[in-house]
């Protein structure tokens, strides 16, 4: 257990609908990141968070959308859904902002139809 | 923005069999590289990680080697087992806009019994 937990494990929505997926890091860990995984394909870093202001962003859609709470919990919100955005959505945490190693979530597995 | 190659996609070795995935990134100002192990459906679990300081790191069968020069690093496993199959990403960051990690495209490594 990497202690990184994301909830839902699966959801199953429309075309054009919108959905939140909620992250919670490690006890202590200040940055949170999300990535996508489309079927058999790589990592997509998406965005970064780091206690509680964005730091970097990735190859991120306009419709989707994230925020880090003060809590530390941090929330992917994905919008105006297309087929093309089912894949798995995983959240990271790390201790720093700097080179600490990332602990996955298990990931939650968005299906468009 | 940083840029990572990893070879080869897919590599198929015999049990018992030595295995190597290399990896190239682009910018020079990269200081940590962390491989991570992604079994079927799962979450990616870091391995190893190396570190700019250093030009090689063993633990245990894995072994990862940095040649800073060249900008490449390669992740070498000994003896493989059936239970070495999986998914192998490697990863580069610089440290800067708070560790964004960028890995390589993967590489499915298939170890025949």
């Amino acid at each position: 257990d990497s202690g990184v937990t994301q909830t839902p494990k699966h959801l199953i929505t429309a075309t054009g609908q919108r959905v939140t997926l909620r992250c919670s890091p490690r006890s202590g860990d200040l940055s949170v990141y999300w990535y996508q995984q489309s079927l058999d394909q790589g990592l997509q870093f998406l965005i970064q968070y780091y206690n509680g202001e964005e730091r970097a962003k990735g190859n991120i859609l306009e419709r989707f959308s994230a925020q880090q709470f003060p809590d530390l919990h941090s929330e992917l919100n994905l919008s105006s859904l297309e087929l093309g955005d089912s894949a798995l959505y995983f959240c990271a945490s790390s201790v720093t902002g700097g080179n600490s190693p990332l602990h996955f979530g298990n990931g939650t597995r968005l299906t468009v139809t | 923005g940083e840029n990572v190659e990893q070879h080869p996609s897919t590599l198929s070795v015999q049990e018992g069999d030595s295995a190597v995935i290399k990896c190239t990134y682009s910018d020079s100002a990269s200081n940590y590289f962390p491989w991570y192990k992604q079994e079927l459906g799962k979450r990616p679990q870091l391995i190893i990680d190396i570190r700019s300081n250093v030009g090689e790191k063993k633990d245990q069968r894995i072994a990862v080697t940095l040649n800073k020069t060249a900008k490449h690093f390669s992740l070498h496993i000994t003896e493989t087992q059936p239970e070495d199959s999986a998914v192998y990403f490697c990863a580069a960051s610089n440290g800067n806009a708070g560790n964004m990690l960028t890995f390589g495209g993967g590489t499915r490594l298939m170890v025949k019994p």
